[in-house]
């Protein structure tokens, strides 16, 4: 059963433009969250996280918005660069728990 | 550099053939993990290990064993009763629970 879904498999945008990729989430105890990019044939690298206490956590050109509620957030990359063409995956935790969830990830394709 | 060291970077594996995977951090970190990627899916958990000579099971640990006699060593095997070996494999530390994870740069293994 899988916690965490990244509904849209892929996304295609143009340089310059912003990128928005979701993410939802099951599991009520989930109070972490974290977004990882990867490229292929490498491990993914940590992009940003943002704790249940808060509702935005912002690094740069990217931020990211946490929707309690609704159980869903997104990252947003402004503006988007041909370096950001990568698999994007959203992951989340429980306090205290070593175990992330993954979701299936999503494409980011940039045009230019 | 810190960082986590996977080897080899491309395994095949005979039929009914273990096979183990390296995974090696100096990241001082406490601990560690591994998880398997396969196409179009996200990175599912295999195994995890909190502290030296200890390790629990992931969401799909059937087929797979570990060891963590080190804290800077964390090998997979992967036995002959995984029948679906072919994937790619990560290996991951981090410092405790409830923090992001770092990932090795990944071992792809095939069945010939």
């Amino acid at each position: 059963d899988q916690q965490v879904k990244q509904n849209s498999p892929s996304l295609s945008v143009q340089e310059g433009r912003i990128s928005i990729l979701n993410c939802d989430y099951t599991n009520s105890m989930f109070d972490y969250f974290l977004w990882y990019k990867k490229y292929p044939a490498e491990g993914p690298t940590f992009l940003i996280s943002i704790s249940s206490i808060k509702d935005k956590n912002e690094d740069g050109r990217f931020t990211v918005f946490l929707n309690k509620s609704a159980k869903h957030l997104s990252l947003h990359i402004v503006p988007s660069q041909p370096g950001d063409s990568a698999v994007y995956f959203c992951a989340a935790s429980s306090s205290n728990d070593y175990k992330l969830s993954f979701g299936a990830g999503t494409t980011v394709t940039v045009r230019a | 550099d810190g960082g986590i060291t996977q080897s080899p970077k491309y395994l095949f594996r005979k039929e009914g053939q273990n096979v183990t995977l390296s995974c090696e951090q100096n990241l001082n970190h406490d601990a560690m993990y591994w998880y398997r990627q396969d196409p179009g899916q996200g990175l599912r958990l295999i195994y995890y290990s909190q502290i030296v000579n200890d390790f629990q099971k992931g969401d799909i640990a059937e087929g797979y064993s570990v060891s963590r006699e080190k804290k800077e060593s964390f090998p997979l095997t992967v036995t002959s009763a995984q029948k679906n070996p072919t994937a790619f494999y990560l290996c991951a530390s981090s410092i405790g629970a409830y923090e992001k994870l770092f990932f090795g740069s990944g071992t792809q293994l095939s069945v010939l």
